[in-house]
């Protein structure tokens, strides 16, 4: 079964530098969620997208900004890269449109940034 | 604010033993309670997810108890493989109006199974 797909995997950029992540839903998910997780830490939100329009907003610094594209992919951009934005950066998905709760979620397998 | 607490932060266990994961959330309004186990750099995979009204839940070797009256769960590995060594993730999700929810992560157990 097709999962969430994110791209690149892997991202070395330097400080000042802009840098764009992508995210491919599942098919016919209706619901992208991004988050930001540094080494050892738990994921931290950063924004989510319901049929591509921007549903929640979390701790996303005001350099990102994210948006949702007619195919439902999904791109976090990111500018002025400092050091502190190396993570590993997961996008999820899910299909929310008539369901309460239980829907379940499912995360990419990352994409990872290091800024130098 | 809502927060999701893990216990313990790690713990090594033999393989073939089993072991019991603790969440505690304060998370409001509840919607419903996964778990996630997390390989280092990889993506979490859902075992489990949990509504209101469920107290037990089953997937293979893993199984989630949900105490709404007292906000905790738990995460019990029967028989552990090698394979089980990961972070396993509690995540709490409440709803913040007009359809939509957020999601709250607990830091995780790391486990480590060992020979």
């Amino acid at each position: 079964a097709a999962g969430v797909i994110q791209s690149p995997r892997h991202l070395i950029k330097e400080k000042r530098e802009t840098a764009t992540l992508k995210c491919y839903p599942i098919p016919r998910h209706d619901t992208v969620y991004w988050y930001q997780q540094g080494p050892g830490q738990d994921p931290q939100f950063l924004i989510s997208f319901y049929e591509k329009m921007q549903s929640d907003k979390g701790s996303i610094p005001d350099r990102f900004s994210a948006q949702q594209f007619s195919d439902y992919h999904s791109e976090l951009n990111m500018s002025s890269l400092e050091l502190g934005d190396s993570a590993l950066y997961f996008c999820a998905s899910t299909l929310r449109t008539g369901r309460r709760s239980g829907n379940t979620i499912y995360f990419g397998e990352g994409s990872w940034l290091t800024v130098v | 604010k809502n927060q999701v607490e893990q216990s313990p932060q790690s713990l090594i266990i033999l393989e073939g033993k089993n072991c019991t994961l603790q969440c505690n959330y304060t998370v409001s309004p509840f919607s419903n309670l996964r778990w996630y186990k997390q390989d280092t750099g990889r993506g979490p995979v859902s075992l489990t997810i949990m509504t209101f009204s469920e107290n037990t839940k089953s997937n293979g070797r893993y199984t989630a108890t949900l105490d709404a009256d007292t906000k905790q769960s738990s995460l019990h590995i029967t028989a552990s493989q090698l394979s089980d060594s990961a972070s396993y993730i509690c995540v709490v999700s409440a709803a913040s109006g007009a359809g939509s929810y957020q999601l709250t992560f607990g830091k995780g157990t790391k486990l480590s199974v060992i020979p």
